[in-house]
C-alpha cells in the first residue's frame, strides 16, 4: 500500500515563512504533487517535483529528496489569503495519485 | 482554462436509493477520476477510467460503479447509498500519461445520506 504522512495542522503569523513536510513510502513513484484546498473548494496545483532539488515558483517553492522519501512545500511572506488546506500527492505509476491527509494551514494577523 | 463540472454542489439522498454523480470535463482529458474525501483520511481514489468504457477501481471501490460511454462524462454510480458513504466527491481530469501534467478537480458534489 502506499503511506504519505504529512502534519494535520500548522499555524503562523502573516508575512512569516512555514514549511510543510511530506514523507512517502510508495511502491513505485513518478512525481510529486502539492495542491491547495480552500474549504469547500476544489484542489489546484501548486506545484511538480520528480528530480531531487528546489522548484521555485514566486512565494512557493518545493523540494524533494527521492532517497529519502521525503519533500516540503515552502511557503514565504504569509497572506491571510494562504489559509488553507495543501495536500501532498505522490502519482506511483502513469496515472494514479496518492494522497496525504492533509495539512491545514491557518495565518493570522 | 480546463473546466470540469460536476451535476450537483450538494445532494440529500436517503438510505438504499440509487445515486448518480456526474462529472463533465471540456479539455478533452482520457483520463478520469472519482474520489471521496473525508476529514482526516484526505482523497481517496474509487474509480478511474483511461478511456471511453474503460474503469479501473481505485483504493476502496466497495459500493461504487462507474459508467464512461463519452470521453467527456464520467459517472459515479451510488447501486444503493447508505450512511457511510456521506462524504464529499471530487472529480478529476487528466491528459495522458507522465509528465508534470497535473489533474484538474471538479468543484466536488457533497452528498449526504440519511
Amino acid at each position: 500500500g502506499q503511506n504519505i504522512d504529512q502534519p494535520t495542522e500548522m499555524t503562523a503569523t502573516e508575512g512569516a515563512i512555514v514549511q510543510i513536510n511530506c514523507t512517502y513510502q510508495t511502491s513505485g513513484f513518478n512525481g510529486l504533487f502539492w495542491y491547495q484546498q480552500h474549504a469547500g473548494e476544489a484542489p489546484t496545483f501548486l506545484s511538480y517535483n520528480v528530480l531531487d532539488g528546489l522548484e521555485e515558483k514566486g512565494r512557493f517553492s518545493s523540494f524533494l529528496s527521492r532517497s529519502k522519501g521525503y519533500s516540503y512545500l515552502l511557503l514565504k511572506e504569509l497572506q491571510m489569503k494562504d489559509s488553507a488546506s495543501y495536500l501532498c500527492a505522490v502519482r506511483d505509476g502513469d496515472y494514479k495519485l496518492s494522497f496525504g491527509a492533509g495539512t491545514t494551514v491557518t495565518v493570522r494577523a | 482554462d480546463v473546466k470540469v463540472t460536476q451535476s450537483s454542489r450538494y445532494l440529500v439522498k436517503r438510505t438504499g436509493e440509487k445515486v448518480f454523480l456526474e462529472c463533465v470535463q471540456d479539455m478533452d482529458h482520457e483520463n478520469m477520476f472519482w474520489y471521496r474525501q473525508d476529514p482526516g483520511l484526505g482523497l481517496r481514489l474509487i474509480y478511474f477510467s483511461y478511456d471511453v468504457k474503460m474503469k479501473e477501481k481505485g483504493d476502496i471501490p466497495e459500493g461504487y460503479s462507474v459508467s464512461r460511454e463519452k470521453k467527456e462524462r464520467f459517472s459515479l454510480i451510488l447501486e444503493s447509498a447508505s450512511t457511510n458513504q456521506t462524504s464529499m466527491y471530487l472529480c478529476a481530469s487528466s491528459p495522458p500519461a507522465g509528465g508534470a501534467e497535473t489533474q484538474y478537480f471538479g468543484p466536488g458534489t457533497r452528498l449526504l445520506v440519511l
